[in-house]
């Protein structure tokens, strides 16, 4: 069964304290892996797509990476307006339509 | 690109009362994703459409659930006697079909539905 997992499920850190965050996945076939950025009440905001073991991608303060098993969203030098749930997805290679599959995400507070 | 929208934000409803939500994807997007997220959870897929036909459902989609996309534009998904179980934020994504760069797919603000 695809499933993924997301580590710690909460995390907390002090401005400018840098950390990554864990997303192991199992799938029969990865078409991509996503990252998501969900502030609270709204809808989950798109961050990045990885496509391939050893891509990376950055955007400011994040940068993702993948591997086969897993991939890592490392955050650095964070501030407060970093704090959010952060959401990693899926996408089987195997089903035409798209659908993702999420992790349960991961909760991140920057404190000042 | 005004993004995707979504009516109402927030909806409550009695329990057995019947509520239908609407999606508006970016114009240009053809695929058209439910999504239901409940609290403290990643969100889990529900339907998808291309265009006007609906090409998956979910098993957790009950037989209360339905979803429509007339002319492949909006969407409407409704939810037919209401159940407690039912409260949770309803998400709408919209994607292009086409090079590999475009399955990302752009998020809604979500309806919260509350049930009583």
């Amino acid at each position: 069964e695809d499933q993924v997992t997301q580590s710690p499920e909460a995390l907390r850190l002090q401005e400018g304290e840098s950390s990554s965050l864990n997303c192991s996945y199992t799938v029969s076939g990865l078409r991509g892996l996503f990252w998501y950025r969900q502030d609270p009440g709204k809808g989950p905001e798109f961050l990045f797509t990885l496509y391939s073991a050893g891509e990376e991608k950055e955007k400011e303060r994040l940068k993702a990476t993948l591997t086969k098993k897993e991939s890592f969203l490392h955050i650095t030098a964070p501030k407060p307006e970093d704090s959010a749930t952060y959401l990693c997805a899926v996408q089987p290679s195997y089903n035409q339509g798209g659908k993702l599959i999420f992790g349960q995400g991961t909760e991140l507070s920057v404190k000042p | 690109d005004t993004g995707v929208s979504q009516d109402p934000r927030h909806k409550i409803t009695k329990r057995g009362q019947n509520v239908t939500f609407r999606c508006d994807p970016i114009s240009e997007h053809n695929r058209l994703y439910w999504y239901r997220q409940t609290l403290g959870q990643g969100p889990e897929f529900l339907t998808y459409f291309q265009n006007e036909a609906q090409l998956e459902k979910s098993r957790l989609l009950s037989d209360r659930f339905s979803a429509e996309r007339p002319k492949g534009s909006f969407s409407t998904l409704e939810i037919q006697r209401t159940e407690q179980g039912d409260s949770a934020m309803y998400l709408c994504a919209s994607s292009q079909d086409g090079d590999r760069d475009r399955y990302e797919q752009y998020f809604g603000p979500g309806t919260r539905l509350t049930v009583t």
